[in-house]
């Protein structure tokens, strides 16, 4: 059973840039979750999509974007990057979005 | 909202001594409790979970977690750590009613000397 698989692996963009960010659920997982993994703040839950509609969101600026397809693949998108966005993103999903969350081996993200 | 403390952000062991470390988790309603095991270089991976039932919970390569409700703890040991165990660990909480996301401690930073 392939795990959760996330593209690219790492990415370096200069700030003001935008940039996207994919995520393929393992196969059934309907439900699929961002973190953002730093340094100084940890794992910080970014949002989660089920069947399509974001059900959650966590406390970050609206640059934060995310979208999820009728194949339960996701993206997430960054706009106007900013130094501080450099992190870890990594993508969760679970079967019907509680508990039993399996984890991508996530993008790093460097923005110069 | 709900937070998660993991009071020890770093310990360093030297192999076959025993492990426990602290999760305080903040929370009134019911709440799901994992540990994930992040190893040098490589994803978070489950170790163990608590949904209900018996507090005592064991998990992958010999851990277990006792889920305190009285004191909103659910704390990680080992009888005896590998060299191998070396990794930082996350304790983190959901709590359905709020949402389906997981709440993450700092993470304890693991070091087994051989």
């Amino acid at each position: 059973k392939a795990g959760v698989t996330q593209t690219p692996r790492y990415l370096i963009k200069t700030r003001g840039q935008q940039v996207t960010l994919s995520c393929s659920p393992i196969s059934g997982h309907r439900s699929v979750s961002w973190y953002q993994q730093t340094p100084g703040q940890g794992l910080q839950f970014l949002f989660e999509y089920f069947s399509e509609t974001q059900r959650n969101k966590g406390n970050f600026p609206g640059r934060f974007s995310g979208r999820q397809f009728s194949n339960s693949r996701s993206e997430m998108n960054v706009s106007t990057l900013e130094l501080g966005d450099s992190a870890l993103y990594l993508c969760a999903s679970s079967p019907e979005g509680v508990g039993g969350y399996t984890f991508g081996s996530g993008t790093r993200l460097t923005v110069v | 909202a709900q937070s998660v403390s993991q009071h020890n952000h770093h310990v360093i062991l030297s192999e076959a001594a025993s492990l426990e470390l602290g999760c305080n988790y903040s929370y009134g309603g019911t709440v799901n409790l994992f540990w994930y095991v992040q190893y040098p270089g490589q994803h978070l991976q489950l170790l163990l979970k608590y949904f209900s039932g018996d507090p005592l919970v064991k998990g992958i390569k010999g851990f277990e977690a006792e889920f305190i409700k009285s004191k909103f703890s659910f704390n990680l040991r080992k009888p005896s750590v590998q060299w191998s165990d070396t990794a930082e660990y996350f304790c983190a909480v959901n709590a359905p009613q709020a949402g389906n996301m997981l709440t993450f401690g700092g993470g304890t930073r693991l070091m087994v000397k051989p």
